[in-house]
């Protein structure tokens, strides 16, 4: 099963709200990644986390923050988000934090901010 | 840094011809090189990657990619096309070693879609 699921589906939150996307895999992955993909453009790296532990986020601004309770599971908190921040948020895996490693990728959330 | 350059954002093409998806990276060191599909509406899925070994990399619905190291290409081939090859393609690369930590960010293209006409 190479499966990682992603909740909500859809999601629809005004610029004061906090609101939280859910990743799940149960595959034995080692390391998990959000992604966040704007319209007609390719995914872009935001957090990487390996052996629950943040190893590398990409500047991203603290309106989101990541958290990884335990080794299938990743949320993105989501907090006075702007406009701009519209976007399909893609959650990934992978078996360990190696290049070689296929990334496995969740359908995705699709967020609007309005 | 690696880049990519996707050569086609759009391809249209008519059930069961050939089609060729261009990708061409830049690397200064050795790279691991991917194909991802995506539906509309849907996540990432693997379509074939290239690690080592034959350059000739075949991959799930009939899909099989070339890696060309003096010319830094990677280019996606399918024989025959279904109407239900339709979605976008991205090539992506990761550096085999950056900067001597295990990770190597993945960097994709910009996308190629391919619509794939009766």
């Amino acid at each position: 099963d190479t499966e990682v699921t992603q909740t909500p589906k859809h999601l629809v939150m005004g610029m004061t709200n906090k609101k939280s996307l859910k990743c799940e895999q149960h595959m034995g992955h080692r390391a998990m990644y959000w992604y966040k993909q704007k319209a007609k453009k390719p995914p872009e790296l935001m957090f990487v986390y390996s052996y629950e532990k943040l190893s590398i986020n990409e500047s991203v601004p603290s309106r989101f923050s990541p958290e990884c309770p335990n080794s299938s599971l990743l949320n993105l908190h989501l907090h006075a988000l702007q406009p701009e921040d519209s976007a399909l948020y893609l959650c990934a895996s992978s078996q360990f934090l190696s290049q070689q490693e296929t990334q496995y990728f969740g359908p995705g959330t699709r967020l609007l901010v309005l | 840094a690696q880049s990519v350059t996707q050569l086609d954002s759009q391809v249209p093409v008519f059930e069961e011809a050939p089609v060729e998806l261009r990708c061409n990276y830049s690397s200064s060191v050795s790279v691991y090189l991917f194909w991802y599909v995506q539906y509309p509406n849907q996540g990432l899925q693997l379509l074939l990657k290239y690690l080592s070994g034959s350059t000739l990399v075949k991959g799930i619905n009939g899909f099989e990619a070339e890696f060309n190291k003096s010319q830094t290409s990677f280019h996606l081939r399918k024989p025959s096309v279904h109407i239900s090859d339709t979605a976008e393609y991205f090539c992506a690369v990761r550096d085999f070693n950056a900067g001597g930590t295990s990770y190597g960010k993945l960097t994709f293209g910009q996308g190629t879609i391919l619509t794939v006409h009766p």
